[in-house]
């Protein structure tokens, strides 16, 4: 079982160009979730889907997008990078119902925007 | 206000003795979930504990046990029998209710170092 894989591993990117992180999961989440984490801040929520076909916002969504058109992907979109995006971006899944709901976590993105 | 707040940066504990790492949290919503995580220097996020804010009890997971206190809101990690594995960073989370989003809030972590 892969669990939650993400693509590409990492990135140097320059400013101004558009990059897709692709996060595929194989555990029929219904829920997706894309966070950046940067020294001392944590974990920060960028998007989050609880079903294929609807998104939400999470506390840091400016500059990002993100689509679910099926249940295994959730790709985010940087339209045009900015060196304050580089960071580590890891997705994850998690169920909606049953419970604890935990989030698996797929392995992260290690982006370098210059 | 911060939804997860851990207000030790760094700890130190001698192996083989047991460490707390604090987490309180802040929510209005009855109904919630509150996780540990463990981050090892490979980047990896583990999932450690879970408790439920309806749970009796302190939630238990081998030398990992949660401290619920709600009224206090704090949900500590206690580790017993410290090992030199257990060197890592360590995040508290909450899963707020269905109904208010199910978005997950994290901590900003605790650095754990067990010295041999």
């Amino acid at each position: 079982i892969a669990g939650i894989t993400q693509a590409p591993t990492s990135q140097i990117l320059a400013a101004g160009r558009r990059m897709t992180l692709r996060c595929t999961q194989d555990m029929r989440h219904n829920a997706m979730y894309w966070y950046r984490q940067d020294l001392g801040l944590g974990l920060r929520l960028i998007h989050y889907s609880n079903t294929a076909g609807t998104t939400g916002k999470g506390e840091v969504p400016d500059g990002y997008s993100v689509s679910r058109a099926n249940t295994d992907d959730f790709p985010l979109t940087l339209a045009s990078a900015v060196p304050s995006q580089t960071s580590v971006y890891f997705c994850a899944s998690s169920e909606l119902a049953g419970g604890p709901y935990e989030q698996y976590f797929g392995p992260g993105t290690r982006l370098t925007v210059t | 206000a911060q939804k997860i707040t851990q207000t030790q940066p760094g700890m130190f504990v001698q192996e083989k003795e047991a460490v707390t790492l604090d987490c309180t949290y802040d929510t209005s919503d009855p109904s919630y979930g509150l996780f540990w995580y463990k981050q090892p220097s490979s980047g990896e996020m583990i999932f450690l504990i879970y408790q439920g804010s309806y749970d009796q009890q302190n939630a238990t997971e081998g030398r990992y046990s949660l401290n619920f206190q709600k009224a206090r809101k704090s949900a500590n990690l206690v580790i017993s029998a410290s090992q030199l594995g257990d060197s890592a960073m360590y995040f508290c989370a909450m899963r707020e209710g269905i109904n208010t989003g199910n978005q997950f809030y994290f901590g900003t972590g605790t650095s754990l170092t067990v010295i041999p």
